[in-house]
């Protein structure tokens, strides 16, 4: 199946500062991804869709100055936790689908984000 | 809307045991499920999707699930548990056949094998 490599896996910040993460799509063109965000002993939510060349659209409650997404290429995207405080600690995901082949989201490996 | 109730927020069972996550779904249309295992620092990979196709569905790792529109839920199943098995399993639905951006998923059943 499709490979999306998501870096870091973890990572370690403190309180303030801006954590950026990578989400590729190794084997096919990922014309949407989407990212989302799960808090211990709780589901994904998703936190926002990206169209590449195209300014993310976030879901309801999610800040979008706080968490800055960008999509530029084809193959990346990066979501971007600005002045990160220890309530943003938690398990980001990403997932990514080519829209013009209509295929199913493939899940990255997912980054754990602790802010101390 | 879409939702899911995954009961059971964790499950055990011996090795060699029949596994059976349950997952009852909630949909004012015709849905699409999916069931998805997620490892430990990994993210999810997908077991098995019903597509309106056969009720019964056969996944990777031998799991399957079988869709029951009169008890509105998809359980996932599997024979005999092996050590490998445990895991977050989630069970999503969307009205997307793809999934896509539109997966609702449930807050997730943590299997655990026991020798």
């Amino acid at each position: 199946g499709a490979v999306v490599s998501q870096h870091p896996s973890r990572v370690i910040c403190k309180s303030g500062t801006s954590v950026k993460i990578e989400c590729r799509s190794l084997d096919f063109q990922a014309t949407t991804m989407f990212w989302y965000r799960q808090f211990p002993k709780q589901s994904l939510m998703l936190m926002a869709t990206s169209n590449e060349g195209s300014k993310a659209t976030y879901e309801q409650g999610v800040e979008k100055d706080k968490f800055l997404i960008n999509h530029a290429s084809l193959t990346l995207s990066t979501l971007t936790v600005t002045s990160a405080h220890p309530e943003d600690s938690s398990f980001y995901i990403c997932s990514a689908r080519d829209i013009t082949k209509n295929t199913e989201a493939f899940f990255g490996q997912g980054t754990r984000l602790t802010v101390v | 809307a879409q939702s899911v109730t995954q009961l059971g927020s964790h499950v055990s069972v011996s090795e060699g045991a029949l596994v059976l996550l349950r997952c009852n779904y909630s949909s004012s249309v015709p849905p699409y499920l999916f069931w998805y295992v997620q490892y430990p620092n990994q993210g999810l990979q997908l077991l098995l999707k019903y597509t309106s196709a056969a009720t019964l569905v056969k996944g990777i790792n031998g799991f399957e699930a079988e869709f029951k529109k009169s008890e509105t839920s998809f359980h996932l199943t599997k024979p005999s548990a092996h050590m490998s098995d445990a895991a977050e399993y989630f069970c999503a639905v969307s009205l997307i056949q793809t999934g896509a951006n539109n997966l609702f998923f449930g807050t997730g059943t943590r299997l655990t094998v026991i020798p």
